[in-house]
């Protein structure tokens, strides 16, 4: 049964702090994302990675970093995290071929107070 | 640009079939998915398309008329259960990327 997890379902923080959200996913997928999605505006990429120490920009990428130091693990993470950033979180993965059908995991709801 | 069109939220009545539309504009097309997703949940895979034509799974249904740039997801014997947010998103070229439609809502009555 293929999995996809993030370190925390919720969590809370202060305006300023660094904040890691990690996902793991234990199907061997190269490609891993990151998303954020708020009410009415749908699912919006940040970063994705293709493989290893690989990263690309998504569509708003301003304000957040990523790591990818091992195939199954992506982190993001918000360097100074502002209220704006309250949202939730979801990170995704899937193989490269066939037809990219993207797995996701639980999601984080991230508040900034 | 890129544009995907999805209706913000739709209700319909336990037993029945709704279907939900699809518009998109995008500079190229490689595949449409439909997710579910249920309230503070992650979306979960229903259906790809990739050819014109319906793609039956069940009570779900998928269409594709790509020279019309459209798509419907057809659900079939309404459950309580259907009551989620439908996602439509398009794979533009031949990388990982998806584009995301905002998702309709979709609320069942008894």
């Amino acid at each position: 049964d293929v999995k996809v997890t993030q370190s925390s379902r919720y969590l809370v923080k202060r305006t300023g702090e660094k904040v890691f959200l990690e996902c793991v996913q234990d199907m061997d997928h190269e490609n891993m994302f990151w998303y954020r999605q708020d009410p009415g505006l749908g699912l919006r990429l940040i970063y994705f990675s293709y493989d290893v120490k690989m990263k690309e920009k998504g569509d708003i990428p301003e304000g957040y970093s990523v790591s990818r130091e091992k195939k199954e693990r992506f982190s993001l993470i918000l360097e100074s995290a502002s209220t704006n950033q309250t949202s939730m979180y979801l990170c995704a993965s899937s193989l490269s071929g066939g037809s990219y059908e993207q797995y996701f995991g639980p999601g984080t709801r991230l508040t900034v107070t | 640009g890129q544009n995907i069109d999805q209706p913000t939220e739709m209700t319909a009545t336990e037993g029945a079939i709704v279907q939900i539309n699809c518009t998109y504009q995008t500079s190229g097309f490689n595949g449409l998915f439909w997710y579910q997703q249920h309230a503070g949940e992650a979306p979960t895979f229903l259906s790809y398309n990739v050819l014109d034509g319906l793609e039956e799974k069940g009570r779900f249904s998928s269409f594709l008329s790509r020279s019309k740039g459209y798509s419907y997801l057809l659900l079939k014997e309404l459950q309580m259960k259907d009551s989620a947010s439908y996602l439509c998103a398009v794979r533009v070229g031949s990388n990982y990327q998806l584009i995301w439609g905002a998702g309709t809502k979709l609320i069942i009555k008894p």
